[in-house]
């Protein structure tokens, strides 16, 4: 059973840029969440895909948006980036109607 | 709205001794589950242990048992027999089973040092 992936790693970004986070899921899994969490935090919602649709959505501005592809596979887009975009970025699967989530390694992005 | 609350930033215990990671919640669900998940320095967040709130009896995995209080809305875990591998942040989570917006609520997260 293959775990959750996360790519790149590492990004560092500068103020204005936009990124791109990716994810695949867990074997089995069709539904991805991704949470921010930041220095010191506990994990905030961002959203959560489902059928490729988003299917529930945290307190962030629409400069935060996802995909989720065919294969369940998913990315975070964020547009414009702002300092306290800096953060890891963790995604998560799970089996929709299941409410055990597994975690990816996470993205750590810095913003300059 | 739901919140989950651990009062213990830091947290210590040596080789081989029990502690007591504290965490409460406010919600007016009935139905939800609650969760332990460690974080070492890898940042993998990893289920530690999950509880269901219709289910009385108190979850136990190996050395880590909790003790789950829901009229006081308190889940508290314990880990027996401490390990070096312990080291790691600990958050403790919320999952409502109701509602079309179902997503982990966090704490702040309690950091564990086992030390030798």
């Amino acid at each position: 059973e293959t775990g959750v992936t996360q790519s790149p790693t590492h990004l560092i970004k500068t103020r204005g840029q936009q990124v791109t986070l990716r994810c695949s899921s867990q074997s089995g899994h069709n539904t991805v969440s991704w949470y921010q969490q930041a220095l010191g935090q506990g994990p905030q919602f961002i959203f959560q895909y489902y059928r490729e649709e988003e299917n529930g959505r945290g307190n962030f501005p629409p400069r935060f948006s996802g995909l989720q592809f065919p294969n369940y596979s998913s990315e975070l887009n964020v547009n414009a980036l702002e300092l306290d975009d800096s953060a890891l970025y963790l995604c998560a699967s799970s089996r929709q109607g299941f409410y055990e989530q597994y975690f990816g390694p996470g993205t750590r992005l810095t913003v300059t | 709205a739901q919140t989950v609350t651990q009062s213990q930033p830091e947290m210590s215990v040596q080789e081989a001794e029990t502690v007591t990671l504290s965490c409460t919640y406010d919600t007016s669900e009935s139905n939800y589950y609650l969760f332990w998940y460690k974080q070492p320095p890898s940042r993998q967040m990893i289920l530690v242990i999950r509880q269901e709130a219709y289910k009385q009896q108190n979850a136990t995995e190996n050395r880590f048992s909790v003790n789950f209080q829901k009229a006081a809305k308190s889940f508290s875990l314990k880990i027996s027999d401490s390990q070096l591998g312990d080291t790691a942040m600990y958050f403790c989570a919320f999952y409502p089973n109701a509602g079309n917006n179902r997503k982990l609520i966090w704490g702040l997260g309690t950091s564990l040092a086992v030390n030798p």
